[in-house]
């Protein structure tokens, strides 16, 4: 357990509709970070937050958008679901704000399914 | 624009064999981070090194060695005396200084046959 929880576990949605992904960062942890699987694209990283302030952007598209709380936690939005959209959603935390610092510590994905 | 190549889809081994799954990396960046990750059939992603441009110094982790060679841009990973439990898709990562314009590669699947 990396002591990083992702809720929900599943989700099964229509296109056109709208879906938020929850992330809890380990205990301490002020860095988060999302990521995306796809058959399609494979691994993409999407966004990374420290500390409640956005600090690198990825591949993210104009119809997701995520932020992070005052209590550390993390929502990543998704509008419009296309398809595509289709995949496996990882958050990992780290103690600090670089990339390149620190370990980071993955969840267990939310895998999202658009019908 | 920053790209991982890791030119093995899939490799099989059998228990106790040497493995070397390769990684090369193409960036324009003077300072940049490498990274290894392995996704195990239970599908979590674990976190297994980083490695900053500046470091060259090979390291050692257990049965887990990590080669990088910045004048070939590789950053290949030796699992020694691998395990069935090292079976697991392993991808590699490259970003730039503050985390921007980060890529991975497409991941190589380990199968290690008893």
């Amino acid at each position: 357990d990396s002591g990083v929880t992702q809720t929900p576990k599943h989700l099964i949605t229509a296109t056109g509709q709208r879906v938020t992904l929850r992330c809890s960062p380990r205990s301490g942890d002020l860095s988060v970070y999302w990521y995306q699987q796809s058959l399609d694209q494979g691994l993409q990283f999407l966004i990374q937050y420290y500390n409640g302030e956005e600090r690198a952007k990825g591949n993210i598209l104009e119809r997701f958008s995520a932020q992070q709380f005052p209590d550390l936690h993390s929502e990543l939005n998704l509008s419009s679901l296309e398809l595509g959209d289709s995949a496996l959603y990882f958050c990992a935390s780290s103690v600090r704000a670089g990339v390149g610092v620190d370990e980071q510590f993955f969840g267990p994905g939310t895998r999202l399914t658009v019908l | 624009a920053q790209k991982v190549t890791q030119a093995q889809t899939e490799i099989s081994v059998v228990e106790k064999e040497d493995v070397t799954l390769d990684c090369v990396y193409e960036t324009r960046d003077t300072t940049y981070y490498l990274f290894w990750y392995k996704q195990p059939p239970s599908g979590e992603l674990v976190f297994l090194i980083r490695r900053n441009s500046f470091d060259e110094q090979n390291e050692i982790s257990g049965r887990y060695s990590w080669n990088f060679q910045k004048s070939t841009s590789s950053f290949n990973f030796t699992i020694t005396a691998s395990q069935v439990v090292d079976s697991a898709v392993y991808f590699c990562a490259l970003s730039s200084d503050m985390g921007q314009n980060f890529v991975f590669g497409p991941g190589t699947r380990l199968s290690v046959l008893p």
